[in-house]
C-alpha cells in the first residue's frame, strides 16, 4: 500500500462549487503539505501543517482552506472553485527531524 | 517566487550518455535537494545536499553545490530508457528546514 494516498485521483468541476481534496498517510509523519502544480512549472507550496494544532499559509493560500483532522489526514479546501484553480495538485508529509518530503500521487483538479 | 531554477528545460540524450542539468537559486539555503517527477505523477526523492558539503553521490547521481555562485548541478551517469521524467531542485530554507522552494525543472528524455 502506498504511504501518502490522495483521493480522489482526478477531479471536474464547475466554477463556484466546493471542493474537498482528502489527503492520508500511513508513515507517521507529524508535517504535512499541500502543493499545487501547473505545467511547465515547479511546485509552489499552499499551506503546511507541523502537526494537529498547527496549520500555516505557504506561498499561495488565497482561495484555499485547510483542516489536520489527525495526525494522519490533511485535506485541502476550495470554497468557490475557479477556473485558474486548474491544477495538479499534491500533498506530501516529512519528519520533524528530516528535511526529505515524500510526496503522493496527485490530484488532477479540472475547474470549468 | 521561485528561487530553484533549472537549465536546460529540456534535454535528450541517448541511452548510455551522461546527462547534467543545473539548478540556481537567489537565498541562503539550509541544504538543496533534486526530486524526480515520471508524466504527471507524485515527486520523489533523490538525494540532498546540505549547504556544508560540496559533492554527493548515490549510485548513478553525482551532485555539486557552490553556495558562492548559488548553483547546483546534477549528473546522471550512464543514462537509461527508465531516466526518463522530469528533474526538480528544492531549495530548503526556513526555521526548522521546512519549507522546499522548488524551480520549474528539466524534463530528460533519454532515447533507447
Amino acid at each position: 500500500d502506498a504511504d501518502v494516498t490522495q483521493t480522489p485521483r482526478n477531479r471536474i468541476t464547475k466554477t463556484g462549487k466546493r471542493i474537498m481534496l482528502e489527503c492520508s498517510q500511513t508513515k507517521g509523519h507529524d508535517r504535512m503539505y499541500w502543493y499545487r502544480q501547473d505545467p511547465g512549472l515547479g511546485l509552489r507550496l499552499i499551506y503546511y501543517s507541523f502537526d494537529v494544532k498547527d496549520i500555516n499559509k505557504g506561498e499561495i493560500s488565497d482561495g484555499y482552506s485547510v483542516s489536520r483532522q489527525a495526525q494522519a489526514k490533511f485535506s485541502l479546501s476550495l470554497e468557490s472553485a475557479i477556473p485558474n484553480q486548474t491544477a495538479l495538485y499534491f500533498c506530501a508529509t516529512s519528519e520533524v527531524t528530516a528535511d526529505t518530503q515524500y510526496f503522493g500521487p496527485g490530484t488532477r483538479l479540472t475547474v470549468l | 517566487s521561485q528561487q530553484g531554477e533549472e537549465d536546460p528545460q529540456a534535454l535528450s540524450i541517448q541511452e548510455g550518455e551522461n546527462a547534467t542539468m543545473n539548478c540556481s537559486y537567489k537565498t541562503s539555503i539550509n541544504n538543496l535537494q533534486w526530486y524526480r517527477q515520471n508524466s504527471g505523477r507524485g515527486l520523489v526523492h533523490l538525494i540532498l545536499i546540505r549547504s556544508n558539503e560540496r559533492e554527493k553521490h548515490s549510485g548513478r547521481l553525482r551532485v555539486t553545490l557552490d553556495t558562492s555562485k548559488k548553483s547546483s548541478s546534477l549528473l546522471i551517469t550512464a543514462s537509461r530508457a527508465a531516466d526518463t521524467a522530469s528533474y526538480f531542485c528544492a531549495a530548503c530554507s526556513g526555521a526548522g528546514s521546512y519549507q522546499l522552494t522548488f524551480g520549474k525543472g528539466t524534463k530528460l528524455s533519454v532515447i533507447p
